[in-house]
């Protein structure tokens, strides 16, 4: 079976500080991995995706992901977080039962102005 | 397209009062799925749907729990009695099998006192 694993459960960063966070999932088959955001008080959105080709995902808001096969790994990145940014984050894997996406715990993201 | 729409938005009731939720996925997608998101138990998946098929209610928490999709536009989920530790939001969020990609509604808010 599938499973994802998200590193951090919380980060706090200052404004114009660089983001990443840390994703793996265990799965020896092909798969789809999602990144999805929710801010406070609301549902959960998709950041960005990657099925296949270039492993450097670019997503909305500036966020950008990379994946590395052989780390089964699929790190999220922004190079300058906003306040806007404060929410949480969920990396997701749909490998092993399609159309089942497995979620990460989440990593609660805080930016301080 | 208005995206996957749930109602009630919030609900406040006693226990051992029936509850029941609703979701109109996005027209067209063939899964349909539902979450219950805590505080202590992150983001849990409960049931999916396949072209109105229940495919894996593993995560149904016991049997107070209940699901149907009686056609390609409507889901409910039921919970019948409801107990204080029902409280929770619950999302529902429909995917195209090609794409896998999850679209989320904005969830319902459940309080039970």
């Amino acid at each position: 079976a599938q499973s994802v694993s998200q590193h951090n459960h919380h980060v706090i960063l200052s404004e114009a500080a660089s983001l990443e966070l840390g994703c793996n999932y265990s799965y020896g088959g092909t798969v789809n991995l999602f990144w999805y955001v929710q801010y406070p008080g609301q549902h959960l959105q998709l950041l960005l995706k990657y099925f296949s080709g270039d492993p450097l995902v670019k997503g909305i808001k500036g966020f950008e992901a990379e994946f590395i096969k052989s780390k089964f790994s699929f790190n999220l990145r922004k190079p300058s977080v906003q306040w806007s940014d404060t929410a949480e984050y969920f990396c997701a894997v749909n490998g092993d039962s399609w159309g089942k996406l497995q979620f990460g715990a989440g990593t609660q993201v805080v930016v301080t102005p | 397209d208005a995206g996957v729409i749930q109602s009630p938005r919030h609900e406040v009731t006693e226990m051992g009062q029936e509850v029941t939720l609703r979701c109109k996925p996005i027209s067209g997608h063939d899964y349909l799925f539902w979450y219950r998101q805590t505080m202590m138990r992150g983001l849990e998946l409960l049931i999916y749907f396949n072209n109105n098929v229940p495919i894996d209610d593993s995560g149904m928490p016991e049997d107070r729990f209940s699901a149907k999709m009686p056609n390609a536009s409507f889901s409910t989920l039921k919970i019948q009695p409801s107990e204080p530790r029902d409280s929770a939001v619950y999302f529902c969020a429909s995917s195209l099998a090609a794409t896998g990609e999850l679209f989320f509604g904005e969830g319902s808010r459940l309080t039970v006192l």
